[in-house]
């Protein structure tokens, strides 16, 4: 099976651009979340969606920042404008909702490295 | 307050031996489960070993072992028989039945010497 499936793997960019990353999760996975990773911060969580709404945006930095899921299959997180300060690896994850038993870890993508000169 | 505190931002251990990771939680959600995650220097997350806590038994895979404690709210990897390949940053981690957050530490980075 096809894991969580992030593109690009690595951005570089200059600032000001627009910068859109992209994340196909797990088919069947109810969950999607994004994470901002950076060696100061550590693993932040931007937002998370479960069957494609936005449930809590409230680690979404500030409103250069945006995220949608249109449909099950896909979502994007897009910084405009991206400033040098966006540098980090993000991450999106999934999961399935199974409350009965919930020992579904998230499974994460390889990331998207992105890089603000 | 911290959800998930890990207080070892790195740790060494010599190979062959055994390390414990700690990480302590914080919930009044009485359903929730704790997620140990592996992060090597390629960058990518591997989940190692989940815990329940409703789980009577302590969790294993392999050479992982979850500590749970459940009245001090911890739940600690252990890490028998360090390989090199172990060298990573470990991640504790949360989920919250009730809206299915997942809250994650700081983690700490092993150094498995040889």
């Amino acid at each position: 099976d096809a894991g969580v499936i992030q593109s690009p793997r690595h951005e570089v960019t200059e600032m000001g651009q627009e910068v859109t990353l992209r994340c196909k999760p797990i088919s069947g996975h109810d969950y999607l979340f994004w994470y901002r990773q950076t060696m100061m911060r550590g693993l932040e969580l931007l937002i998370y969606f479960n069957n494609n709404v936005p449930i809590d945006d409230s680690g979404m930095p500030e409103d250069r920042f945006s995220a949608k899921m249109p449909n099950a299959s896909f979502s994007t997180l897009k910084i405009q404008p991206s400033e040098p300060r966006d540098s980090a690896v993000y991450f999106c994850a999934s999961s399935p909702n199974d409350r009965r038993s919930g020992n579904q870890p998230q499974h994460f993508g390889d990331g998207t490295r992105l890089s603000i000169l | 307050a911290q959800k998930i505190t890990q207080t070892q931002p790195g740790m060494f251990v010599q190979e062959k031996e055994a390390v414990t990771l700690d990480c302590t939680y914080d919930t009044s959600d009485p359903s929730y489960g704790l997620f140990w995650y592996k992060q090597p220097s390629s960058g990518e997350m591997i989940f190692l070993i989940y815990q329940g806590s409703y789980d009577q038994q302590n969790a294993t895979e392999g050479r992982y072992s979850l500590n749970f404690q459940k009245a001090r709210k911890s739940a600690n990897l252990v890490i028998s028989a360090s390989q090199l390949g172990d060298s990573a940053m470990y991640f504790c981690a949360m989920r919250e039945f009730d809206f299915n957050k997942f809250y994650f530490g700081s983690g700490t980075k092993l150094n498995v010497k040889p």
